[in-house]
């Protein structure tokens, strides 16, 4: 079960560009990486997913190198809204049964100031 | 408008005395899953089901059960057995059968027991 390593918590000012490394040192070959925003008192949400090199959508970018031995959740330009806890997950949930990946960590704490 | 909804938000129980969560999704995922997340803490699996009459246990099954008789529907009892049950739970769905895959997450349920 590939375990997951991330910052406890993080600081960062409106409009800058935050970025959240996750180390995964023995994540599987079938193992996709995805990332969960979640503010307080509220069910997780989904950011983004990946499985190698870059991915990109609206709101975020995710790096993958190519041992995929860690990934980074890049945040553009954030504001105090995005202050929340940011999950990392490694894993995969098979359709015949078993499941891998379905551990969040205790995550980073993003922090934003004005 | 699809999605997925816990009741009640909040939920008082006596010590002693089993209580059942409900969790409802219309999004046609044959997958769901019920978390516990106590403060400060990550999301952990308590049970998930990838098909209607079969579920399987996370890793904090103890004191409680599940069923699944439902496509739409995946209620979970926490029984006297559990000696912390005071937390809050998080219910979600996903598709199955890709390896891929993004989980929805209801609103959560916060139970006490006095």
């Amino acid at each position: 079960l590939a375990k997951t390593t991330q910052p406890i918590s993080m600081d960062s000012y409106e409009g800058q560009e935050v970025n959240i490394t996750c180390s995964h040192n023995n994540i599987a070959t079938n193992d996709y990486i995805t990332w969960y925003q979640q503010f307080p008192s509220q069910g997780p949400r989904f950011i983004i997913q990946g499985y190698k090199t870059k991915v990109t959508n609206e709101v975020a970018s995710l790096f993958i190198p190519a041992d995929r031995k860690s990934s980074t959740l890049s945040l553009p330009r954030v504001s105090l809204s995005d202050t929340a806890v940011y999950y990392c997950l490694v894993g995969v949930v098979y359709s015949g049964g078993g499941a891998d990946g379905l551990t969040f960590g205790k995550g980073t704490h993003l922090i934003i100031q004005p | 408008d699809g999605g997925i909804t816990q009741s009640p938000k909040y939920l008082f129980r006596k010590e002693g005395q089993n209580v059942t969560l409900s969790c409802e999704q219309n999004l046609n995922h044959d997958a769901m899953y019920w978390y516990r997340q106590d403060p400060g803490q990550g999301l952990r699996l308590i049970y998930y089901s990838q098909i209607v009459n079969d579920f399987q246990k996370g890793d904090i099954a103890e004191g409680y059960s599940v069923s699944r008789e439902k496509k739409e529907s995946f209620p979970l009892t926490v029984t006297s057995a559990q000696k912390n049950p005071t937390a809050f739970y998080l219910c979600a769905s996903s598709i199955v059968g890709i390896l891929d895959n993004e989980q929805f997450f209801g609103p959560g349920t916060r139970l006490t027991v006095l």
